[in-house]
């Protein structure tokens, strides 16, 4: 079974420049989510959609930072314009949920590392 | 608001002795647990979880947890350390109460295990 994908795998941009990164989930998992992973610290959940509907976002930056899921496949998360906090490893999850509760475990891509200088 | 707490930063242990990371956690509701482990560039890998049922619970690898309510603690455990455990490992808790838009997953800051000769 094809794990979770998400490129690039690095990416260096200047602040105030824009990025995106891009997830593809594993086939027939209906839950997706984007974390970000600062050094140091566990990741945390920026966004969370199921099938093609965001189910949360309250902790997505939504002055830069945007997502979208279309067709409840792939999904990418962009951030416009980067900060020099925005400097973290980007993971891409996703899980067989298809209820409001969530208990399965999530299947991690190996994330994209931005560095913003 | 939910929360998980790893107090030690990093675990030293010696090859053939047994080891435990700790983990303690708070939620509203009934607690879902979970160990992810990340070896470095790589995403996080799941261990297994608590949902339900038996105390004591079995994963990957030979590691295994003890759910324990009344301390609100899930204590990851191997009988026998190898080197190549060696790596980040992630407490994590979702509430199973639905709050607003669903019931994210909440990681610890890790700990990093070194399973030495």
């Amino acid at each position: 079974e094809a794990g979770v994908a998400q490129s690039p795998r690095y990416k260096i941009i200047e602040k105030r420049q824009s990025v995106a990164f891009w997830c593809n989930p594993i086939s027939g998992h209906a839950t997706l989510y984007w974390y970000q992973q600062i050094l140091g610290q566990g990741p945390k959940l920026l966004i969370q959609f199921q099938n093609n509907g965001v189910v949360d976002d309250s902790q997505l930056p939504k002055d830069r930072f945007s997502a979208e899921r279309l067709k409840g496949v792939d999904s990418t998360l962009k951030i416009q314009p980067a900060k020099l906090e925005d400097s973290a490893v980007y993971l891409c999850a996703s899980s067989l949920e298809r209820g409001k509760i969530s208990y399965n475990e999530q299947f991690f891509g190996p994330g994209t590392r931005l560095t913003v200088l | 608001a939910q929360s998980v707490a790893q107090p030690e930063d990093q675990v030293n242990v010696a090859e053939g002795n047994p080891l435990t990371v700790k983990c303690t956690y708070s939620v509203s509701g009934n607690p879902y647990l979970f160990w992810y482990v990340q070896y470095p560039n790589r995403g996080l890998q799941f261990l297994l979880k608590y949902i339900t049922g038996d105390n004591l619970v079995k994963g990957s690898y030979g590691f295994e947890a003890e759910f324990n309510k009344s301390q609100t603690s899930f204590h990851l455990k191997k009988p026998s350390a190898l080197v190549s455990d060696s790596a980040l490992y992630f407490c994590a808790v979702r509430d199973g109460v639905l709050t607003g838009g669903g019931n994210k997953l909440t990681f610890g800051t890790g700990t990093q295990l070194k399973v030495e000769l």
